[in-house]
């Protein structure tokens, strides 16, 4: 069992350009969560998702960012413009259903400049 | 929506000694309550978690325990060794409700050898 696999694990981008991150949940979670970390900060929710719909966006800037969770399986978070504000780490994670475990990806680090 | 708070934000205690970990929600409805260790540079991952319908559970040396009329639940740590040094994480959830899960902003813990 892989886990949940992010990439990439880097990503550096000059400010107001766009970045797309990737997640790939354990197979079979219905649950999957795009959190934001800063440096000595606990997760932010942005969004999760059960199966494929959104279920709770409410934390996610709408300006800049959208995600989608095709077939219910793998995710894609993008942000477009990036600001420098959005250096931090995005975590993804999943579970079977509410209330039972998360399981963390290793995350994207992303420093805009 | 959903509010969790926890403290202290740096915990230092000798090693062998205990530490204590305490963490407070807003949302009655909450019902799952996880803990997340999380070390330098890698992802949370759980180390014990709790439902409303239980007052304390232990694992080892790793202990939890829930006030829901105070609405309150801590994380205990016994015989502390230099690997319990980390970042700990509590999160609380209603299970479905619009929050989905919301963490506490951490608590670094120092084992002094």
């Amino acid at each position: 069992e892989a886990g949940v696999v992010q990439s990439p694990r880097y990503k550096i981008i000059e400010k107001k350009q766009p970045v797309a991150f990737w997640c790939n949940p354990i197979s079979g979670h219905n649950t999957l969560y795009w959190y934001l970390q800063n440096l000595g900060q606990g997760p932010e929710l942005l969004i999760r998702y059960e199966n494929e719909e959104a279920v709770d966006d409410s934390q996610l800037p709408k300006d800049r960012f959208s995600a989608e969770r095709l077939k219910g399986v793998d995710s894609t978070l993008k942000i477009q413009p990036a600001e420098l504000g959005d250096s931090a780490v995005y975590l993804c994670a999943s579970s079977v259903g509410m209330n039972t475990e998360a399981f963390f990806g290793q995350g994207t680090r992303l420093t805009v400049v | 929506g959903e509010n969790v708070e926890q403290h202290p934000s740096t915990l230092s205690v000798q090693e062998g000694d205990s530490a204590v970990i305490k963490c407070t929600y807003s949302d009655s409805a909450s019902n799952y309550f996880p803990w997340y260790k999380q070390e330098l540079g890698k992802r949370p991952q759980l180390i014990i978690d709790i439902r409303s319908n239980v007052g304390e559970k232990k694992d080892q040396r790793i202990a939890v325990t829930l006030n829901k009329t105070a609405k309150h639940f801590s994380l205990h740590i016994t015989e502390t060794q230099p690997e319990d040094s980390a970042v700990y994480f509590c999160a609380a959830s209603s299970g479905g409700g619009a929050d989905g899960l919301t963490f506490g902003k951490g608590t670094h813990l120092i084992i002094q050898p």
